[in-house]
């Protein structure tokens, strides 16, 4: 059974620093996702990684995939208050239907303090 | 492009009432994932459906249940609701095909939050 672990559960961060959050799986897979979702609200998308290597950045967030190590990143750089949601991380496994399911991570709570 | 709809956005219900959520999916999508989202189990896959056929079921009791319809609606039912049922749920649509790549990437629609009391 394919597990998704997250770390840091709960991150606090100052304004204007710079983290990381950790994502590992535990079987291959072919896809791996970032989410943002701001409290009472669904997921918005952040992040598409399909392969080795793969590293895609949108404004202040990078985020980046090892498919040996089975671990994604996702880095926060010169952090400010819009950027506090939870972010999630999922991975699914293609199989010859086309779509599996999505298996998400526990999810990381990012606060930015002012 | 209009997204991913569900309806109702919000509902309460008491134990052993039953109830049925509905979701839209983005025109052209044709696979339907529903997902359930509470604290304490974080987010859990229930089931998805293509082209009216179940493909993938998680590991859910059988009060849960779903369809979908010709046109990619899909609705999902729970019967005989029990206080842990209460989250969000939240339902998922993608483009099909056995290519894979970003076309099967899931978009999420507003959730629907019921509370069993």
């Amino acid at each position: 059974e394919l597990k998704v672990e997250q770390n840091p559960l709960f991150l606090s961060m100052q304004e204007g620093k710079n983290y990381t959050i950790y994502c590992n799986y535990s079987t291959t897979s072919d896809r791996l996702y970032w989410y943002r979702q701001d409290p009472g609200k669904s997921l918005e998308s952040l992040f598409v990684l399909l392969s080795n290597g793969a590293v895609k950045q949108e404004g202040r967030l990078m985020a980046s995939l090892d498919t040996k190590a089975r671990l994604s990143t996702l880095h926060i750089t010169a952090a400010v208050h819009d950027l506090s949601a939870t972010y999630f991380c999922a991975v699914d496994i293609l199989s010859n239907f086309g779509n599996e399911k999505l298996t998400f991570g526990t999810g990381t709570r990012l606060t930015i303090i002012p | 492009k209009a997204g991913v709809t569900q309806t109702p956005r919000y509902l309460i219900k008491t134990r052993g009432q039953q109830v049925t959520l509905s979701c839209s999916p983005i025109s052209g999508h044709r696979s339907v994932s529903w997902y359930q989202q509470t604290p304490g189990q974080g987010l859990q896959f229930l089931f998805e459906y293509f082209s009216e056929t179940q493909r993938n079921k998680g590991n859910f009791p059988g009060r849960f249940s779903g369809r979908q319809f010709s046109n990619s609606r899909s609705e999902m039912n729970v019967s005989t609701l029990e206080l842990g049922d209460s989250a969000l749920y939240l339902c998922a649509s993608s483009l099909w095909g056995t290519s894979g790549g970003a076309r099967n990437e899931q978009f999420f629609g507003p959730g629907t939050r019921l509370t069993v009391l």
